[in-house]
């Protein structure tokens, strides 16, 4: 049974391009959420989203930020015109519905060039 | 607002030696409250969970914490660490079922051989 998936582990962007983010949720899992780890800090919350909606975007930058979850394929988050700031680690984590406990990915590490 | 605070940034501990790293949280409510553990460029790793019940609860790798209301605390225990714990511990708290989890800032955990 696959845990959670996150492509890439690694991803350099220079500033002003786009990062993308992937995140395949354990198998049955239909709500994901995610998290950003600066340097030297804890997970701060994102985004939590089910199939095809958003629920809670309240940790979300308003600009330059998005996610989605499509009723097919991974769920995305998406940076666009990347700058210095926007470099940590990118961390998914899923439920099943109505479970408490978050399952986490391995992790995006970006780095903004 | 919900809060969690790991006073320790860093605790050294000699291996073989009993361990506690300490969490406090602030919730008005009964909170959810976790113990994930992350390894370095690693994602995270649920050691034990507190929903309801038994306040000491027991995890795996040994570790167990206890919930005590009247202290808004959630300490992580381990008898006898091995070099492999070194790593760094977060204590966290959920709020609603299939909410966000807010996390602490983390302590780093060094073992001395």
């Amino acid at each position: 049974n696959a845990g959670v998936m996150q492509n890439p582990r690694h991803l350099v962007r220079r500033r002003g391009q786009e990062a993308r983010l992937r995140c395949s949720p354990m198998k049955g899992h239909s709500h994901v959420y995610w998290y950003r780890q600066l340097p030297e800090e804890g997970l701060k919350f994102m985004v939590y989203l089910q199939k095809e909606n958003i629920i809670d975007e309240s940790g979300m930058p308003k600009e330059r930020f998005s996610a989605e979850f499509p009723k097919e394929g991974p769920s995305i988050l998406r940076i666009q015109q990347v700058v210095r700031g926007d470099s940590a680690a990118y961390f998914c984590a899923s439920s099943l519905a109505g479970v408490r406990e978050q399952y986490f990915g391995p992790g995006t590490r970006l780095t903004v060039t | 607002a919900q809060s969690v605070t790991q006073p320790d940034i860093h605790i050294t501990v000699s291996e073989g030696a009993s361990l506690e790293l300490r969490c406090n949280y602030s919730y008005g409510a009964t909170p959810y409250l976790f113990w994930y553990v992350q390894s370095p460029g690693q994602g995270l790793q649920l050691l034990l969970k507190y929903f309801s019940g038994d306040t000491l609860v027991q995890g795996i790798k040994g570790f167990e914490a206890e919930f005590k209301r009247s202290q808004s605390s959630f300490n992580l225990r381990k008898p006898s660490v091995h070099w492999s714990d070194a790593a760094e511990y977060f204590c966290a708290v959920g709020a609603d079922r299939d909410d966000k989890i807010i996390f602490g800032k983390g302590t780093r955990l060094h073992i001395l051989p």
